[in-house]
């Protein structure tokens, strides 16, 4: 089984911080990586498919690289709507979340 | 408008059974894999088992031979059998819309089970 690992698993910013967050992959899963927002009592949110691509309607601060077994998700500017909790998830070999990065307010 | 409604959740004793249904609308249901993610009260996402379009299913170990996946083209319909539920399947249960080769697009809003005495 493809084990994700994200860090850190909490993250205190600042509206207006540029912040980034790591997903490990226990071994290569080429780009079939997403990242999901989510906002407590609410389902997760796709922000993020094959790596790098932008879900239709999802802000252009949020962006996502990597490869093979390092990803990150970058929000180039936090703003007060993105205080929330994300998430990778593989889908390379059937699918695998990472556990979660909570990002709140500093 | 896409929209994934989920049923069927509720409070079963450990050992009994559930089945949960997802009323899908505002897509070709038949042309998409469709996906069950848990979430237990404060902590993260689970997969917990998937059907494509023709019908293969997939499950993790956590939940394969308790756990039964399938779909109802004609009716717009997804549902998960659960059986032999034990405390640890407490959770959320979300429908989940997954298009080959990327995330899950549409959520349902969840359906929660309780497996108490």
């Amino acid at each position: 089984d493809i084990q994700m690992t994200q860090s850190p698993s909490t993250l205190s910013a600042s509206v207006g911080d540029r912040v980034t967050i790591t997903c490990r992959a226990s071994q290569s899963i080429s780009s079939w990586l997403a990242w999901y927002q989510q906002k407590p009592g609410k389902a997760p949110k796709l922000l993020i498919y094959k790596a790098s691509s932008l879900e239709s309607g999802v802000p252009s601060r949020f962006s996502g690289s990597g490869s093979g077994t390092e990803f990150t998700l970058t929000i180039s500017s936090l703003q007060p709507d993105d205080f929330a909790t994300y998430y990778c998830q593989q889908y390379n070999s059937l699918w695998t979340f990472g556990q979660g990065t909570k990002v709140e307010i500093k | 408008e896409v929209q994934l409604v989920e049923s069927g959740g509720g409070l079963v004793q450990p050992g009994g059974s559930l089945r949960l249904s997802c009323a899908a609308s505002g897509f070709t249901f038949s042309s998409y894999d469709m996906h069950w993610v848990r979430q237990a009260t404060g902590k993260g996402l689970e997969w917990v088992s998937a059907i494509g379009t023709a019908g293969d299913t997939y499950y993790p170990g956590s939940v394969k031979g308790r756990f039964t996946i399938s779909r109802e083209n004609a009716k717009n319909s997804l549902y998960l059998q659960m059986n032999s539920l034990r405390a640890g399947d407490t959770a959320v249960y979300y429908c989940a819309r997954g298009p080959l080769y990327s995330g899950y697009d549409r959520w349902g809003k969840g359906t929660t089970v309780t497996v108490s005495s």
